[in-house]
């Protein structure tokens, strides 16, 4: 059974750097085509790609974005790491990390609320 | 970048009856190397995560009741609910690589 669990603060205030952590089971990031990926979604609104890692280290970015995402992953803690620098309260969202299979989400972690606020 | 999107963007349904939601996308998302087209539908109920119904335009998942079908090609797809259920009532969003539709809402008339 595949599980995906975000950790990470709930509350940072603009301007800061936030750093989220995806603990995952049930797969490993090592397995050809297999990926994770970090999705948002700001209250009431729609769904939006931030970013993917593959099991080859291939990283895609959300191009609006891209300057203020990294993305890194750790096979043998089976973690995957999202940082996003210069947090303004439009990021206020559930931050939401999930396996991939291509480009097709297969699994979702439970999210993430993270509400950015002085 | 591709940009998916849906409409309508919300419908009231009688129990019973068919629901439809369709998504287009500003380019081709049929791959020849395989002939599959590179759309999902998910489901999100309120205060849960999205849900994963269908891949490949038409493919639906293990447990996700028959009622729920997919059809389309390149860049014009449509999500059909035969018979509308109450535990239908959700959000629905089509993606296709790294974009998401703007999402349907289905309620019960």
């Amino acid at each position: 059974q595949i599980t995906l669990k975000e950790s990470g603060p709930s509350l940072v205030k603009p301007t800061q750097t936030l750093t989220l952590t995806c603990t995952f089971s049930g797969f490993s990031l090592s397995t050809n085509g297999v990926g994770v990926g970090w999705i948002r979604q700001p209250p009431g609104k729609a769904l939006e790609w931030l970013a993917l890692i593959y099991w080859d280290d291939d990283k895609r970015y959300r191009p609006s974005l891209k300057s203020t995402l990294t993305i890194t992953k750790d096979t043998s803690k089976n973690q995957v790491v999202l940082t996003m620098t210069n947090m303004d309260p439009v990021d206020t969202a559930t931050y939401y990390c999930a396996h991939i299979v291509g480009t097709t989400v297969t699994v979702w972690g439970q999210g993430t609320l993270v509400t950015v606020s002085s | 970048d591709i940009v998916m999107t849906q409409s309508p963007d919300s419908l009231a349904v009688s129990l019973g009856e068919r629901a439809t939601i369709n998504c287009t996308s500003s380019q081709s998302v049929l791959y020849s190397s395989n002939n599959k087209n590179y759309l999902a539908w998910y489901q999100q109920k309120p205060g849960q995560p999205p849900k994963l119904l269908i891949h490949w335009a038409s493919t639906r998942e293990s447990g996700v009741p028959d009622r729920f079908s997919g059809s389309g090609s390149e860049t014009d797809f449509t999500l059909t609910i035969s018979s509308l259920q109450a535990e239908d009532v959700a959000v629905y969003y089509c993606q296709s690589r790294f974009s998401f539709g703007g999402g349907t809402k289905v309620e019960i008339q």
